[in-house]
């Protein structure tokens, strides 16, 4: 069983900073992924971030990065440079590695609404 | 770039009424998805549907749904006797041998 935790229930940044969204995670598993999903006012779900759990660098996609923290099952995002359009609900989510990227049920956290001021 | 397609995007339904979701997912993925988002809430998991048929379940995925490929292009949920706290925000996604998941833009049912 997996589960996954955000405790941060909101956060805010001024615009062209850097905020860092906090998640934790529970698993059984020996090997998962972890993911960060962006959550915009038209509610789809985007993919923001992924990380495989045995590789030990942290992902990096433009502006955003994660501190993956495998010891301490954390598994936080950092958004630099923060722009108007990151304001959103961030989700954190993990998946077991069964069947690779694709294939497996999505556990996700709780999220964080992020608020970005100009 | 590849869309899940997911109609309506609003659909407002009587309780005890069933209602049918629709989704269209990638045409070469193999995996698909139900998750629910009641308002303000976190993303659950339904269901999940390989080589037509359901290969995890979960609890909130009672006998008042199912899910079917009537084709080889659709991916329905059905809700039987939809209930006040059925309403919230549906999304199918799919997934592929080498893709990771994509989610579609989901559908907002109201139970009034």
């Amino acid at each position: 069983a997996q589960t996954v935790t955000q405790s941060q229930p909101e956060m805010s940044v001024q615009e062209a900073e850097t905020v860092t969204l906090s998640c934790t995670y529970d698993t059984s598993e020996s090997d998962y992924y972890l993911f960060w999903y962006k959550q915009p006012p038209s509610r789809q779900m985007i993919l923001v971030i992924r990380q495989e759990a045995y590789k030990q660098q942290n992902a990096t996609e433009n502006r955003f990065s994660v501190n993956f923290q495998k010891a301490a099952k954390s598994f936080s995002l950092k958004i630099s440079d923060s722009q108007l359009g990151d304001a959103a609900m961030y989700f954190c989510a993990s998946k077991p590695n069964a069947g690779g990227t694709s294939y497996g049920k999505l556990t996700f956290g709780q999220g964080t609404i992020l608020t970005v001021h100009p | 770039e590849p869309e899940v397609t997911q109609t309506p995007s609003h659909q407002v339904t009587q309780m005890g009424q069933e209602v049918i979701l629709r989704c269209v997912p990638i045409s070469n993925h193999l995996y698909f998805y139900w998750y629910r988002q009641i308002l303000g809430q976190k993303v659950e998991f339904l269901v999940s549907f390989y080589n037509n048929e359901i290969s995890e379940k979960s609890e909130i995925f009672d006998d008042q749904f199912s899910v079917e490929r009537p084709d080889g292009s659709n991916f329905t949920l059905k809700i039987r006797s939809t209930k006040l706290e059925d309403s919230a925000m549906y999304f199918c996604a799919s997934s592929g041998v080498r893709d990771g998941y994509t989610f579609g833009s989901g559908t907002r049912l109201t139970v009034v």
